[in-house]
């Protein structure tokens, strides 16, 4: 069975732009979450969906957002980027939204901004 | 408070021999889970193995075990017989019911470098 699947896997924007991340889960897997990691850092939660509703949302600013469509995929959005918006984007999956659900995890998008 | 305390930035391990990567977490909620994932250098984090709060023996995956002392709240990973492909960024993360108004999203430690010596 194929895993998370992430794309694209490198992108490369200047500030003040809009990007799209992209991500399908496992098959069968309900719910999806978005996390931010920076160099050095362990990943921030930024969203989780579950059956197409978001469930949480991290700490950060409205220019982040996101959405699950009917097949599970989500999209993860991204306005007025800025420097500090450079990161590995990382997708990650579960069945359940529970607390004994492990999440598996996407290779993730690498995203620099110039 | 930081949730989720990691105190080795790195560690260095003989091939063959065992390791113990500290992992202490901070929580009010009784119901939780406790995870560690590896991130080789190519960026992919990998679910090693899972122990949740209720339970009472130490969770097991072929050569990672699990120490959980609940009343210390630490959730060390002993790694044994180590490999050279054991070399990568080791993560703990908890999972709490209600954190970030959610039902339970991970949050993560700062992390662990492991370094395994042939």
């Amino acid at each position: 069975d194929a895993g998370v699947t992430q794309s694209p896997t490198h992108l490369i924007k200047t500030r003040g732009q809009h990007v799209t991340l992209r991500c399908s889960p496992i098959s069968g897997h309900k719910s999806v979450s978005w996390y931010q990691q920076v160099l050095g850092q362990g990943p921030q939660f930024i969203f989780q969906y579950y059956e197409k509703e978001e469930r949480g949302r991290g700490n950060f600013p409205d220019r982040f957002s996101a959405r699950q469509f009917p097949n599970y995929s989500s999209e993860l959005n991204v306005n007025a980027l800025l420097l500090g918006d450079s990161a590995l984007y990382l997708c990650a999956s579960s069945q359940e939204a529970g607390v004994n659900q492990p999440q598996h995890f996407g290779d993730g998008t690498r995203l620099s901004i110039l | 408070a930081q949730k989720i305390t990691q105190t080795q930035p790195g560690m260095f391990v003989q091939e063959k021999e065992a390791v113990t990567l500290d992992c202490t977490y901070d929580t009010s909620d009784q119901s939780y889970g406790l995870f560690w994932y590896k991130q080789p250098s190519s960026g992919e984090m990998i679910f090693l193995i899972y122990q949740g709060s209720y339970d009472e023996q130490n969770a097991t995956e072929g050569r990672y075990s699990l120490n959980f002392q609940k009343a210390r709240k630490s959730a060390n990973l002993v790694i044994s017989a180590s490999q050279l492909g054991d070399s990568a960024m080791y993560f703990c993360a908890m999972r709490e019911l209600n954190y970030g108004g959610s039902q339970g999203n991970l949050i993560f430690g700062k992390g662990t470098k492991l370094s395994v010596k042939p």
